[in-house]
């Protein structure tokens, strides 16, 4: 899961087998939550949100799942392929934005 | 559909010189956030606009860093003077409907190197 400070989680997953990527929450004011992928020299591009009056909400091979109870946020990835090899970030949002420190997905082929 | 464009991609300049960082938002989004991103502090939120009006400048670092938005498509970050510790890379992101309901969309960033 995701923590704060100097160190980034990592995460390796064998090519074709499920991802979970962990984040826990602290404002439990927070209604409305964003997972974001990053790679490489690039920008953290948008993957799927989830407001606070769900638990899961699904998309193309991912999933999110919300427990509000434990202030705890998920990312299922379905079978897991190279191209998915990135850093995740959760962010939340309530009054004010969030980012979580992220963690490092590596998918080995 | 161009996303959010950041120019320069990368700049190399010397400490004390002005640095200028642009940002073009998605076209018909009307908040635009400014962050910079280290290994040390992760992402931070420097300002956000909304309908080209500053909302929010408390991340931004001190004086010497100043943004605006004159119009909807144009914003431009600046630090005057620079120093190593800017070192960056420095995201424009913008939404529609400010951040509370709607995802933010980043550009590619602009890598900044302060020798």
């Amino acid at each position: 899961g995701e923590s704060v400070g100097l160190h980034l989680p990592t995460l390796s997953v064998q090519e074709g087998d499920n991802s979970i990527i962990n984040c826990a929450y602290s404002n439990s004011a927070s209604d409305y939550f964003i997972w974001y992928k990053q790679e490489s020299g690039k920008g953290p591009q948008f993957i799927i949100d989830i407001r606070s009056n769900m638990d899961k909400r699904q998309g193309q091979r991912v999933t999110v799942l919300l427990n509000k109870t434990v202030k705890h946020l998920s990312l299922q990835i379905a079978a897991t392929q190279p191209g998915d090899s990135a850093v995740y970030f959760c962010a939340e949002v309530g009054n004010q934005f969030y980012f979580g420190t992220g963690t490092s997905l590596t998918v080995i082929p | 559909d161009a996303g959010v464009i950041q120019s320069p991609r990368h700049e190399v300049t010397e400490m004390g010189q002005e640095v200028t960082l642009r940002c073009k938002p998605i076209s018909g989004h009307n908040s635009l956030f400014w962050y910079r991103q280290t290994m040390m502090r992760g992402l931070e939120l420097l300002i956000y606009f909304n309908n080209n009006v500053p909302i929010d400048d408390s991340g931004m670092p001190e004086d010497r860093f100043s943004a605006k938005m004159p119009n909807a498509s144009f914003s431009t970050l600046k630090i005057q003077p620079s120093e190593p510790r800017d070192s960056a890379v420095y995201f424009c992101a913008s939404s529609l409907g400010g951040f509370s309901n709607q995802p933010q969309h980043f550009g590619d960033g602009t890598r900044l190197s302060i020798l």
